[in-house]
């Protein structure tokens, strides 16, 4: 596709359920990065991907929040046991390489509520 | 203190104001980045900077590394322009990490 998707759009939870969060790429983005938007507050850094591999998940909050991404392509951002907490917008973006000068592509996120 | 830090934090224009959103951070970066968030929609990348000026079209972004300070500027500004502004730094630390350490944000809104 010409742009970073993500899916569901939005997605309604009960507390204590797991959810899964998807992200496709742009095509050829070797670097994955997931973030999260609380209400009111400002980006969140949460896991980065070098192609399949996570050079760096210091963002991630609790051991209740992974990711994966297979084939250098899309990545799944897993909750379990949601909490309220985790009520947020999560954002998925992508950038050609690595290199920090690689201009970065967001998706229009996921927006998540846990009831 | 944060590592970026904006200001300011809200901003009321009147339309064809000259506008100016600063960003001072405290680490050591590979670049610079401004972004945009209409309310409700996604985010946009405004620009990406590691040394001097960008321009596209009414937008100016400037950056001086030694001061490590960087300004958003936006010409003629128009209703349109209303949104959050957000100022993204990515950390040179020498290792794998390429996070974005962001800023909190400047709420601009453009009145007719």
């Amino acid at each position: 596709g010409a742009g970073v998707s993500q899916s569901p759009s939005n997605k309604v939870t009960e507390k204590g359920k797991d959810v899964e969060l998807r992200c496709d790429p742009i095509s050829g983005h070797t670097a994955l990065y997931w973030y999260r938007q609380s209400l009111g507050q400002g980006l969140e850094f949460l896991i980065y991907f070098q192609g399949n591999s996570a050079p760096d998940k210091s963002g991630l909050p609790s051991d209740r929040f992974s990711a994966e991404r297979t084939g250098g392509s899309v990545s799944t951002l897993t909750i379990q046991r949601t909490q309220q907490e985790d009520s947020a917008v999560y954002l998925c973006a992508s950038s050609l390489a690595w290199r920090g000068n690689s201009p970065l592509h967001f998706g229009n996120g996921t927006r998540l509520t846990v009831t | 203190k944060n590592e970026v830090e904006q200001s300011p934090q809200n901003l009321t224009a009147q339309e064809g104001e000259f506008i100016t959103i600063n960003c001072s951070y405290s680490v050591g970066i590979s670049a610079l980045h401004w972004l945009q968030q209409h309310p409700g929609g996604g985010i946009v990348s405004l620009f990406m900077l590691s040394s001097g000026k960008k321009k596209h079209g009414r937008l100016i972004a400037t950056i001086n590394i030694q001061e490590k300070h960087s300004s958003l500027h936006i010409t003629a500004s128009h209703p349109r322009d209303s949104a959050v502004y957000i100022c993204a730094v990515r950390s040179r630390n020498g290792g794998a990490t390429n996070k974005l350490i962001f800023g909190t944000g400047t709420l601009l809104a453009v009145q007719p």
